[in-house]
C-alpha cells in the first residue's frame, strides 16, 4: 500500500540534543511538508520541499532543519535552538504545488516530548 | 485576529443528533476550502472540499458563504464514530507554494 511513514511513533529529546524524525513516503509525491501541532492549536508550517534538493521555511522555521536528497525521504531535525520542542509533529505530501485544490496526504505523526 | 477561527467546544450531543460546526476566515481572497477530520493524537484525514454551491457527502454537508467569509460543516444522524476533531482548513490565494491554513478544530463527543 501506498502512504507515507513517520517513525518513531514517541521520542523523547533531552536538553541540548539534536534529534530526527524520519519521514518516508512511496506515492512518488514530489512536495512535501513538515507541521508542528500543538495542543488547541492549528498546524503550523515547519519546512516544505517542493523538488528534491530544495527547501523552504515556512512559519515557523527556527530551530530546526530539513533536507531533501531523495524523492522519497524528508527528515526534520529539532535542534538544540529550539527551546519549546514539545509538540505533536506531522509529515505530510502532495503530488505537487500546481494547484490549490491538491489533496494532502498525512503520516501518522510523531509525538516529540523534553525529558 | 486569526486567519482562521472554529469554536474549540467540545460539542456534546447524543446519538442521532444533528450538529453544525462554522468556521470563520479573515482573507477575502481565499479560494479554497476544506474540512478534515482528526483523531487524538492521529494524522488529520480530509473529509470534504467546501464548495461555493455548497455540498454533501453522506450524512455530511459543506457549505460556504464568502460574503460572511465563513464555512459549515452540518452533521445529521451523528453516530458514535464522528467523534473526533474537526479541523476548517483555508487556501488562501497565495500564488506560490501550498500553503493550508488549518484552524485549531472543533471537537465533538457523541454520547450513546
Amino acid at each position: 500500500d501506498g502512504g507515507i511513514t513517520q517513525s518513531p511513533k514517541y521520542l523523547f529529546r533531552k536538553e541540548g540534543q539534536n534529534v530526527t524524525l524520519s519521514c518516508e513516503q512511496n506515492l512518488n509525491h514530489d512536495a512535501m511538508y513538515w507541521y508542528r501541532q500543538d495542543p488547541g492549536q492549528g498546524l503550523r508550517l515547519i519546512y516544505y520541499s517542493q523538488i528534491v534538493n530544495d527547501f523552504q521555511k515556512g512559519d515557523i522555521a527556527e530551530g530546526y532543519s530539513v533536507s531533501r536528497e531523495k524523492k522519497e525521504s524528508f527528515p526534520l531535525t529539532v535542534t538544540s535552538a529550539q527551546k519549546n520542542p514539545t509538540a505533536f509533529y506531522l509529515c505530510a505530501s502532495s503530488i505537487g504545488q500546481t494547484s490549490t485544490n491538491e489533496k494532502l496526504f498525512f503520516g501518522s505523526g510523531t509525538q516529540l516530548s523534553v525529558l | 485576529r486569526k486567519e482562521v477561527e472554529q469554536d474549540p467546544g467540545p460539542f456534546n450531543v447524543p446519538e442521532g443528533a444533528t450538529v453544525a460546526f462554522n468556521c470563520t476566515y479573515s482573507n477575502s481572497a481565499s479560494q479554497s476550502f476544506f474540512w478534515y477530520r482528526q483523531d487524538c493524537r492521529k494524522e488529520p484525514k480530509l473529509l470534504m472540499s467546501v464548495y461555493s454551491s455548497g455540498n454533501e457527502d453522506g450524512r455530511f454537508t459543506a457549505q460556504l458563504n464568502r460574503a460572511s467569509q465563513y464555512i459549515s460543516l452540518l452533521i445529521r444522524d451523528s453516530k458514535l464514530s464522528d467523534s473526533a476533531t474537526y479541523l476548517c482548513v483555508v487556501v488562501p490565494f497565495s500564488g506560490g507554494y501550498n500553503k493550508l491554513i488549518f484552524g485549531a478544530g472543533t471537537r465533538l463527543a457523541v454520547h450513546p
